[in-house]
């Protein structure tokens, strides 16, 4: 079955870049579906981060887009989010997720998310 | 981008119906039929229930359903039952590719 897995470091120092992975199983990356990432701090609501497409199509959160870059990796069926100069406020849990074939605006499969923790 | 709002929590006996409504704006929830909702356990992924305001994915009971008017989109659960207590979000096309969720609503099943 199509299985989504994100993988990261656990704890980034402040101003630090955050890098996390999400490997993807089950369905080809470069098929019609999009890639996202949602992020959710500790007892708080989700925020979109960004979306990408195999092809190089992305699509950012207007108050993140400065500091994240999106991007897959075909030959590796995996996807990444890199997001700069880190603070308290990043503090989440990060999930990766996938669009259907049919479109952009919702995530139909979710991985299980990642906890990331900024602190010195 | 602005918030999208919606209750903090509702509440429903077993067999009742619940309805939580996501209030946005002409810029996203009434820009266009991309509203979507999803419910999440604790310490679980979010799960899609609805998407293009009123359609379920394959397995979700059609106890869950979802319609839009004007700026305001909602979710309404009929027959509530004990495994619904969850958090649910909306979340919307926002333009130009874009998303924005609210910021939840937790459904207590009493």
């Amino acid at each position: 079955q199509v299985q989504l897995q994100e993988s990261g470091p656990g704890l980034v120092r402040p101003s630090e870049t955050l890098s996390l992975t999400c490997g993807v199983s089950g369905i080809s990356i470069t098929g019609g579906s999009y890639w996202g990432w949602i992020r959710q701090p500790p007892g708080k609501g989700l925020e979109w981060i960004a979306t990408v497409y195999h092809s190089g199509g992305t699509y950012y959160n207007p108050s993140l887009r400065s500091r994240i870059t999106i991007s897959v990796d075909t030959s590796k069926s995996q996807f990444s989010l890199k997001l700069t100069s880190m603070t308290a406020a990043d503090t989440a849990v990060y999930y990766c997720a996938k669009t259907p074939d049919t479109s952009i605006f919702l995530f139909d499969l979710w991985g299980q998310g990642t906890m990331v923790t900024v602190s010195s | 981008q602005s918030a999208l709002t919606q209750p903090r929590s509702v509440s429903g006996s077993p067999g009742q119906s619940v309805t939580i409504s996501c209030t946005g704006t002409s810029s996203d929830v009434g820009r266009d039929d991309y509203v979507s909702w999803y419910q999440q356990h604790p310490g679980k992924a979010p799960k899609l229930l609805i998407y293009d305001v009123s359609e379920r994915p394959s397995g979700v009971p059609d106890r869950f359903s979802g319609s839009k008017s004007g700026n305001t989109a909602s979710l309404t659960i009929s027959g509530l039952q004990p495994d619904d207590e969850a958090d649910y979000y909306c979340c919307s096309h926002a333009g130009a590719y874009t998303l924005i969720f609210d910021g939840g609503t937790k459904v207590t099943v009493l």
